[in-house]
């Protein structure tokens, strides 16, 4: 159990176009989903908490106008990247956590995204 | 503000050799974390650590948590070459709700 799951796994997209990514918790309830960042040899870093039927909280110096979160259902959440540019390629990877039992995070296989 | 850091940063070892990985976070948390990254690949979970004294083990590594010290670590006995990748330990803020704070990763590589 306890299963995310991201699509797309990869995606190349042209500078100033929009990339959405979604996340999705496969066989459990997810009040809290969580979307972070990867740069190459770099460490994972929090965008952005979203909870389910409230706005995303998003951590300092990410820019939410640029970074769009919805989480529409239990089971849902989409990081939308606005008007991409290649400073905005990396490693994008969700997690979920379950609505009842411990608190630990389960993470999505991640989205590569390249921006031209 | 709470910080991790993880010494050190890159670790070469030779296959049947021991060694520690250091995790040191810089305020009060409720549970501690230890991840496995594989190149281009998410995070395996490892282990979970919830209280002060806490030890787990899972076939060459083994986690521990020193809640009083702030430091957790995480020992790996005779190393394998499959136990290369990327080990991150993260941690929750007592005040922020399984809100993860990672520390800035161990890259391991076991050589022959």
């Amino acid at each position: 159990g306890a299963v995310v799951s991201q699509h797309p796994s990869r995606v190349i997209c042209k500078s100033g176009t929009s990339v959405k990514i979604e996340c999705r918790s496969l066989d459990f309830q997810a009040t809290t989903m969580f979307w972070y960042r990867q740069f190459p040899k770099q460490s994972l870093m929090l965008m952005a908490t979203s909870n389910e039927g409230s706005k995303a909280t998003y951590e300092q110096g990410v820019e939410k106008d640029k970074f769009l979160i919805n989480h529409a259902s239990l089971t849902l959440s989409t990081l939308t990247v606005t008007s991409a540019h290649p400073e905005d390629s990396s490693f994008y990877i969700c997690s979920a956590r379950r609505m009842q039992g411990i608190s630990e995070q389960f993470f999505g296989p991640g989205t590569r995204l390249t921006v031209l | 503000e709470l910080k991790v850091e993880q010494n050190p940063l890159f670790l070469s070892m030779q296959e049947g050799k021991n060694y520690t990985i250091y995790c040191n976070y810089s305020t009060t948390s409720d549970r501690l974390y230890w991840y496995r990254q594989d190149p281009g690949k998410s995070l395996e979970s490892l282990f979970v650590l919830l209280s002060n004294g806490a030890v787990k083990q899972e076939g060459r590594l083994m986690a521990s948590l020193d809640t009083k010290a702030r430091l957790s670590t995480l020992h790996i006995t005779a190393a394998v070459h499959d136990l290369s990748a990327t080990y991150f330990c993260a941690v929750t803020d007592t005040g922020t709700a399984s809100k993860l704070t990672f520390g800035t990763g161990t890259r391991l590589q076991v050589t022959l």
